[in-house]
């Protein structure tokens, strides 16, 4: 099994409706990210979270929210979909320390 | 705030020769620079770091990365290309205090045979 996993892998949706994509985690690392990725845009951090009460804003964070269930469970809502939502959408990991991120496969997310 | 810049869109080399991806960064403390790699429909994939000590770093798959801490640089490379090195490549710093990583825009490495 993955130590990241995200679902869905793929999801079309309507604009306006609302979506959850989901994120597990194995590591057992305390932090959470969800990023974006657009085409020539690289990565932009939506939201991060450092443990179950801890919820931070990215740069990016205006139209979702997030829920940190528990350590390893953090999930990325859109709570009204529009079309420039359409992205692809990772969910990484990491410890406390140096080490880098540990990065699920994505969820490519189109809004029609 | 922290940045990161590559400024290559596109990198393409012939296997068996030498690549290099570049990377600059700016950032107001000490610099913990990261590379990944993204194959196509996958996430991306921890490839190396520099934290402190040796300028140049060795990581996964034969890639290594000179720090410069003059240049603000940290650019990857390799000795001789493969193929399969064609892939996504990100840099990336990480604000060790605030806890999150800031990415540059990528640059698509193509090696052709």
């Amino acid at each position: 099994d993955a130590d990241v996993t995200q679902t869905p892998r793929n999801r079309i949706t309507k604009t306006g409706k609302r979506i959850m994509l989901e994120c597990s985690q194995t590591k057992g690392h305390d932090r959470m990210y969800w990023y974006r990725q657009d085409p020539g845009l690289g990565l932009r951090l939506i939201y991060y979270s450092f443990d179950v009460k801890d919820i931070n804003k990215g740069e990016i964070s205006d139209g979702y929210s997030v829920s940190r269930q528990a350590q390893a469970k953090f999930s990325l809502s859109l709570e009204s979909a529009i079309p420039n939502q359409t992205a692809l959408y990772f969910c990484a990991t990491s410890d406390s320390g140096y080490h880098g991120y540990t990065f699920g496969s994505g969820t490519r997310l189109t809004v029609v | 705030a922290q940045s990161v810049a590559q400024p290559e869109d596109q990198v393409n080399v012939a296997e068996g020769n030498p690549l290099t991806v570049k990377c600059t960064y700016s950032v107001s403390g000490n610099p913990y620079l990261f590379w990944y790699v993204q194959y196509p429909n996958r996430g991306l994939q921890f490839l190396l770091k520099y934290i402190t000590g040796d300028n140049l770093v060795k990581g996964s798959y034969g890639f290594e990365a000179e720090f410069n801490k003059s240049q603000t640089s940290f650019h990857l490379k390799k000795p001789s290309a493969l193929v399969s090195d064609s892939a996504l490549y990100f840099c990336a710093v990480r604000d060790i205090n605030a806890g999150k990583s800031t990415f540059g825009d990528g640059t698509t490495l193509t090696v052709k045979p």
